[in-house]
């Protein structure tokens, strides 16, 4: 059974603080990692994508990535009440059976107070 | 560029009518994929497509069918409409030629009601 999970929330940080997400994945063997931001009613949008162990920074977004403990993380610095939405984690588990295959977690509900 | 294009919007149906999502895209991606999201769930794939001609299903695919005759389009097909399937459909392509590991553009979804 391929499964990811994330904590639901939600999680509340004051404006400026930094927002930890975590995502943890059921099979070692997992290739590709991505995180998506959804705002209610509207479609996921991708923030940032990571396929190697360690961390990944673009802006005030930094993906971390821990094949060996199968969990990746997003922190967002800065975080400012625009960043209040949903955060999804996909993983591509590769292998045969399911190598074209997404998997997300429920999300987790992030709300930045100013 | 449109990017992902799906119709309609919103719709209503009737239990047991059928009706065809439509989905198109004009970036010349060759993977989609058809994704349901119930109320604080995350996505869950129904079928997705690696190329025109060739579909496979994901984890949830009863009650639907897909058909992918262009590069450009995949629609999906509800045959009997059933309670269960009221949801928000997205679509989504993405482009690789080594493999599904590149990220996945949406559309803006189709709100679904079955009563």
């Amino acid at each position: 059974q391929k499964e990811v999970e994330q904590n639901s929330g939600p999680l509340s940080v004051p404006e400026g603080a930094i927002a930890s997400l975590n995502c943890t994945y059921s099979d070692r063997g997992s290739q590709s990692f991505f995180w998506y931001r959804q705002y209610s009613g509207k479609s996921p949008e991708l923030i940032m994508f990571i396929y190697s162990n360690g961390d990944k920074e673009d802006g005030r977004f930094t993906a971390q990535l821990n094949k060996a403990s199968q969990y990746v993380s997003l922190l967002i610095r800065d975080s400012q009440p625009s960043d209040s939405a949903t955060y999804l984690c996909a993983v591509n588990f590769g292998g045969r059976s399911t190598g074209n295959q997404f998997y997300f977690g429920t999300g987790t509900s992030l709300t930045v107070i100013p | 560029n449109a990017g992902v294009t799906q119709t309609p919007k919103f719709r209503i149906l009737k239990i047991g009518q059928s009706m065809t999502l439509q989905c198109a895209q004009d970036m010349n991606h060759n993977y989609m994929y058809w994704y349901r999201q119930d109320p604080g769930m995350g996505l869950k794939l129904i079928y997705y497509s690696v190329g025109a001609g060739i579909t496979d299903k994901g984890e949830v695919p009863n009650g639907y069918n897909v058909s992918r005759s262009t590069t450009e389009d995949f629609p999906l097909r509800l045959e009997l409409a059933a309670p269960s399937q009221t949801s928000v459909y997205f679509c989504a392509s993405s482009y690789t030629q080594r493999g599904p590991n590149q990220p996945q553009h949406f559309g803006d979804g189709t709100r679904l009601s079955i009563l």
